[in-house]
């Protein structure tokens, strides 16, 4: 079974500054990357993807792949209090296109501070 | 939110007795989801769906069992819900290979 590892915080930030999530995998096999972001009470909501090494930047989030060290993060720049949720780190049970769902980190909990 | 709905939004229910949860989408994703989300355990994997009658087992589908009918509903049954199927239910689905995985609004069960 693949596992996927995050520090679950609280992660606390001072609004404006830049937040950064990590996360470790254990499979040098995987592919894909994916990480979601999770209200309180509400249901995960995909935020960015990566497949290859090196980063990927979508508005203020970017993410970085690092396969050599398998390690995967999420920087999330100019801080706002409604970035505060937790966020989850993905990667698929077991790839090779088939779609056959994905193993998720336990999250970490970010905190912006206003 | 990619059209995904799930029904009932939370339910009580005593030890032993059959529960089935309904997800449905309306915008013919091929491969649909089954998973829970505990406190210490985070999101986990029951069961998913790559087509019509297509279901295959994951991480944690002991007690739970699928069906997939037609496109847009998939149905998770629980055939004699105990205690430690209490937890939050989420289906998700993806049109595709891409994993990229969007999620229902889930479902909070609480078995008494």
């Amino acid at each position: 079974q693949k596992e996927v590892e995050q520090n679950s915080g609280p992660l606390s930030v001072p609004e404006g500054a830049i937040a950064s999530l990590n996360c470790t995998y254990s499979d040098r096999g995987s592919q894909s990357f994916f990480w979601y972001r999770q209200y309180s009470g509400k249901s995960p909501e995909l935020i960015m993807s990566i497949y290859s090494n090196g980063d990927k930047e979508d508005g203020r989030f970017t993410a970085q792949l690092n396969k050599a060290s398998q390690y995967v993060s999420l920087l999330i720049r100019d801080s706002q209090p409604s970035d505060s949720a937790t966020y989850l780190c993905a990667v698929p049970v077991r790839g090779g296109g088939g779609a056959d769902g994905l193993t998720f980190g336990k999250g970490t909990h970010l905190i912006i501070q206003p | 939110d990619a059209g995904i709905t799930q029904s009932p939004r939370h339910k009580v229910t005593e030890t032993g007795t059959p529960v089935t949860l309904r997800c449905h989408q309306t915008e013919n994703h091929r491969y649909m989801y089954w998973y829970r989300q505990d406190p210490g355990h985070g999101l986990r994997l029951i069961h998913y769906s790559y087509g019509v009658k297509d279901t295959d087992k994951g991480e944690v589908s002991d007690g739970y069992s699928v069906s997939r009918s037609k496109t847009e509903d998939f149905l998770l049954t629980l055939e004699s819900a105990t205690s430690s199927q209490t937890s939050v239910y989420f289906c998700a689905a993806t049109r595709d290979h891409s994993y990229e995985q969007y999620f229902g609004p889930g479902t909070r069960l609480t078995v008494t």
